[in-house]
């Protein structure tokens, strides 16, 4: 099983330039999320999709953009990219809202990302 | 805001001997989780303790969590080289997609 699959896993992007992070799941999951990391901080949630057809804002929003393309694939997209948004983006999965499964995440390998 | 914080920040012991990381956290919570993050790798999962338990036991883990002291602690027993890695704890406010917040992580080093 892939589980949570994320490309490209590295990117260097020049300020203003636009990118879209590719995120597919194969294990049925309801719920999908963008988290990114600083170095030596933990992760914060950017956006997140609860189920399919519906998304929502985390606490670091600003600068992104989402679609939950399909029950599978959620994409986090870059408009124009700053230095503040290099960082490590993580795409993860969750089976979904209601039990206590819904807040255990499956993670993907990461998406370094360098924004000059 | 974090909710959960992680302490300490870093910790070394040699092999085979045991592993303390604690986690506090602000609000009530409906549970709490324990993530290894190896490397350049993404986070795994370890244990989820809910709000109604007090301690739980995975292998070489172990997670309690006391919600009157709004704490949790992570015992790794007997650490290998293998266990290096950061620790993070997330908190739930409940079971809805999107309400983990996650510390800013212990780094373990288990010197061979």
């Amino acid at each position: 099983n892939a589980g949570v699959t994320q490309t490209p896993k590295f990117q260097v992007l020049k300020t203003g330039q636009s990118m879209t992070l590719q995120c597919a799941q194969d294990m049925n999951h309801n719920s999908m999320y963008w988290y990114r990391q600083d170095p030596g901080m933990g992760l914060r949630l950017i956006y997140y999709s609860a189920s399919e057809g519906t998304t929502d804002k985390g606490e670091v929003p600003n600068g992104y953009n989402v679609s939950r393309l399909n029950k599978r694939e959620f994409s986090l997209r870059l408009e124009s990219a700053a230095p503040s948004q290099t960082s490590v983006y993580f795409c993860a999965s969750s089976a979904g809202t209601g039990g206590s499964g819904a807040n255990v995440l499956t993670f993907g390998a990461g998406s370094r990302l360098t924004v000059l | 805001s974090q909710q959960g914080e992680e302490d300490p920040q870093a910790l070394s012991i040699q092999e085979g001997e045991n592993a303390t990381m604690n986690c506090s956290y602000k609000t009530s919570i409906n549970n709490l989780q324990w993530y290894r993050q190896n490397s350049g790798r993404g986070l795994v999962h370890l244990i989820l303790i809910r709000s109604n338990e007090r301690e739980k036991h995975s292998g070489r883990l172990r997670v309690t969590l006391d919600t009157s002291k709004k704490s949790s602690s992570l015992l790794i027993t007997a650490s290998r080289a293998a266990d290096t890695a950061s620790y993070f704890c997330a908190t739930a406010l409940n079971t809805n997609a999107g309400k983990s917040t996650f510390g800013d992580g212990t780094t373990l080093t288990v010197k061979p």
